[in-house]
């Protein structure tokens, strides 16, 4: 089945630094979501990609959708302490379905 | 305008017993997905439903595990006869669309209910 490589695992990084974090398949993907998940609570969708090369912002945060189709990339600027969660890439399963195979996730730390 | 609730948030058991997760969509939403987290790990697809329907239970273990999606009242995940491997968040999330082609990004995530098997 498909599945979603995300790197790093983990980061550690000082407040006001950018992040990077990507996300790989085996296979293509239509459509590719960015999801933040917090201690406690259910993920929370941040950005969804539906073109190939298509660059999307949302605030601080841009994600775009790889040529190949077969990854994906999450950048935060100037991170700041809220920005602390795992960050995970989602798709369709399969082209059209409604379930969603997720990534294993990026933790992200800051350090004050 | 409420969001996806899940009852209860934490849930303890010992081996053996049952476990009934509740999920009430958002409102206006008739599709409703449950996802497994272990700790650790992205969320895996478990099962699809809308009202009455089964649509896709892929991701379900064939024993112990069932789902359903009354006409009235919320959606429940059970769980019989758990056993420690169990152990996991269970997320439900809803949308307000159906079929191929619609939007996968309208999945609203509950907050989830950590099970814990003692």
């Amino acid at each position: 089945g498909q599945q979603l490589n995300q790197s790093p695992q983990s980061m550690f990084i000082q407040e006001g630094e950018d992040v990077s974090m990507n996300c790989t398949s085996s296979s293509i993907f239509n459509t590719w979501l960015w999801y933040k998940q917090e201690p406690g609570e259910g993920p929370v969708l941040l950005i969804a990609l539906y073109k190939a090369g298509e660059l999307t912002s949302n605030g601080r945060l841009t994600a775009q959708f790889g040529i190949t189709r077969k990854d994906s990339f999450l950048n935060i600027s100037a991170s700041i302490p809220s920005d602390v969660g795992i960050y995970f890439c989602a798709g369709p399963i399969i082209q059209g379905a409604q379930k969603l195979v997720f990534g294993q996730g990026t933790r992200l730390t800051i350090n004050p | 305008n409420a969001g996806v609730m899940q009852n209860p948030r934490h849930l303890v058991r010992r081996r053996g017993q049952e476990a009934r997760l509740r999920c009430s969509p958002m409102k206006g939403h008739s599709h409703v997905y449950w996802y497994r987290q272990l700790p650790e790990e992205g969320l895996k697809f478990m099962v699809y439903l809308q009202k009455e329907n089964i649509i896709d239970e892929s991701g379900m273990p064939k024993e112990r595990f069932s789902a359903e999606f009354p006409k009235e009242g919320p959606s429940i995940l059970r769980i019989q006869q758990v056993v420690r491997g169990d152990s996991a968040a269970y997320f439900c999330a809803s949308s307000p669309l159906a079929g191929v082609g619609s939007g996968v990004e309208t999945q609203y995530f509950g907050p989830g209910t950590r099970l814990l098997v003692l």
